[in-house]
């Protein structure tokens, strides 16, 4: 069955320090997502990204966060410099259609020091 | 203020003692209710997608159903397998980007 994929699953970067989480979505999907879960929090939305742009971001997505699809299948994103409170669990997700289900990957551990 | 709160927090059962889940939801037009399945270390794993109040799916030992405030995750004869953690997420009407709005989850632990 087709998956997403995350990588790296853990990355550990010193703060000020840009990082980029790399996901490959499913082929056919054309709806991309990132989420962050901080421990013991809930799931939070960070961005929809289709056709090539940004669809929607929450108030998290800021300045320092930008995503990209930079070729037709890699969907990456990048926090260009890192603070202490980026420390979460990333994950990727995609669907077919917006109101599809969404499968995601089993995420990036980001840990900033 | 879109909400989505999930009850309990945590749950443990015997091994075949039924129970259920329940999320409820507080969103401007309900696009589409979503329950996932989360264990440690992973990301959610998708298992049901409901559209419209009335509606149920089956998979196994898991039931969702839907009403117009709230959705509950039925769960029959669970084993040890279950364990987990259930998550409920909405998207809302006035968006059609397919943003998912998640609750704080239900870890369920079933005991043999």
């Amino acid at each position: 069955e087709p998956e997403v994929t995350q990588t790296p699953s853990h990355q550990v970067t010193q703060m000020g320090q840009e990082v980029i989480l790399r996901c490959v979505p499913i082929s056919n999907h054309l709806y991309f997502y990132w989420y962050r879960q901080i421990l013991g929090q809930k799931v939070e939305f960070l961005v929809s990204f289709y056709n090539n742009e940004i669809s929607e971001k929450s108030e998290i997505f800021d300045d320092q966060f930008s995503v990209e699809r930079p070729d037709g299948s890699n969907f990456t994103l990048k926090i260009r410099s890192t603070k202490l409170e980026d420390s979460a669990m990333y994950f990727c997700a995609s669907s077919g259609q917006e109101n599809q289900p969404q499968h995601f990957g089993d995420g990036t551990r980001l840990s900033i020091l | 203020e879109d909400q989505v709160t999930q009850s309990p927090e945590a749950l443990r059962l015997q091994e075949g003692e039924s129970s259920s889940l329940n999320c409820s939801y507080t969103v401007s037009g309900l696009r589409g209710l979503f329950w996932y399945r989360q264990d440690p270390g992973k990301g959610p794993e998708f298992l049901f997608t409901l559209y419209s109040a009335g509606e149920e799916k089956e998979k196994e030992r898991l039931k969702a159903t839907l009403t117009k405030k709230e959705s509950f995750l039925h769960i029959t004869a669970p084993k040890p397998e279950d364990s987990a953690t259930y998550l409920c997420a909405v998207q809302h009407g006035s968006s059609n980007t397919g943003k998912l709005i998640f609750g704080q989850g239900t870890t369920l632990q079933v005991k043999p």
